[in-house]
């Protein structure tokens, strides 16, 4: 049974399309987050949620709009593609007291 | 800005040899210092962790040294194999903060048989 799961693995897509990366995690934590890992493989934090509730938004594009229907689900919507959006996206998520985070296995987008 | 410096970018080792990846922060508030482990085509995945009160942590083949006063830590990969060919990133959060992780920019380690 995945912990945290996204779909789709693989998305390639056209300049200016609209796109939505979907995350769903069964461990019962409270907080999510969507993690954005470029060509150098760094990883930086775009967004975090505790149960529903925004609570960190880096200085991330209008265009990625974050958003939690529950606590085990976070989804990551984004409008008008561009071509520096093309990345590896990682949903992660952590539990109260426990300290480690736990992550998916990565969204890998390619924009055309 | 970059809160947590990793070096060096990528290194060789031979089969049984020790791999040493340092990392220094400059943000005292940071309580929580894991490392993570990635494969290709996967997520990164908690390999051991150490809080600032400890010097040292140690799990298998797998060693954190941690230096508060120098704002240092390291992890030491003893008799390294081959499935240890992976990138690794050190990192650092806040446990009473933002609880925000931030990763240094990772290692890639390359255990030659």
């Amino acid at each position: 049974d995945t912990a945290v799961s996204q779909t789709p693995k693989y998305l390639v897509t056209q300049m200016g399309n609209d796109k939505s990366i979907k995350c769903e995690q069964n461990l019962g934590h409270d907080t999510m987050y969507w993690y954005k890992q470029d060509s150098k493989k760094f990883l930086k934090i775009m967004f975090s949620y505790n149960n529903k509730e925004l609570i960190i938004n880096e200085t991330v594009p209008n265009r990625f709009s974050p958003k939690s229907p529950d606590k085990a689900h976070l989804n990551l919507h984004i409008n008008s593609l561009e071509l520096g959006d093309s990345a590896v996206y990682f949903c992660a998520s952590t539990g109260t007291g426990n300290y480690g985070y736990t992550f998916g296995s990565g969204t890998r987008l390619t924009v055309v | 800005q970059q809160q947590v410096k990793q070096s060096p970018q990528s290194l060789i080792v031979q089969k049984g040899g020790i791999s040493i990846i340092n990392c220094a922060y400059e943000n005292t508030a940071f309580d929580y210092f894991p490392w993570y482990q990635q494969f290709p085509g996967k997520g990164p995945a908690l390999l051991i962790a150490i809080r600032p009160d400890v010097s040292e942590k140690k799990e298998g083949r797998f060693t954190i040294s941690f230096n508060k006063s120098a704002k240092q830590f390291s992890l030491h990969i003893m008799d390294s194999q081959p499935g240890d060919s992976a990138t690794y990133f050190c990192a650092a959060l806040q446990v009473l903060g933002d609880y925000k992780l931030s990763f240094g920019a990772g290692t890639t380690v390359t255990v030659r048989a």
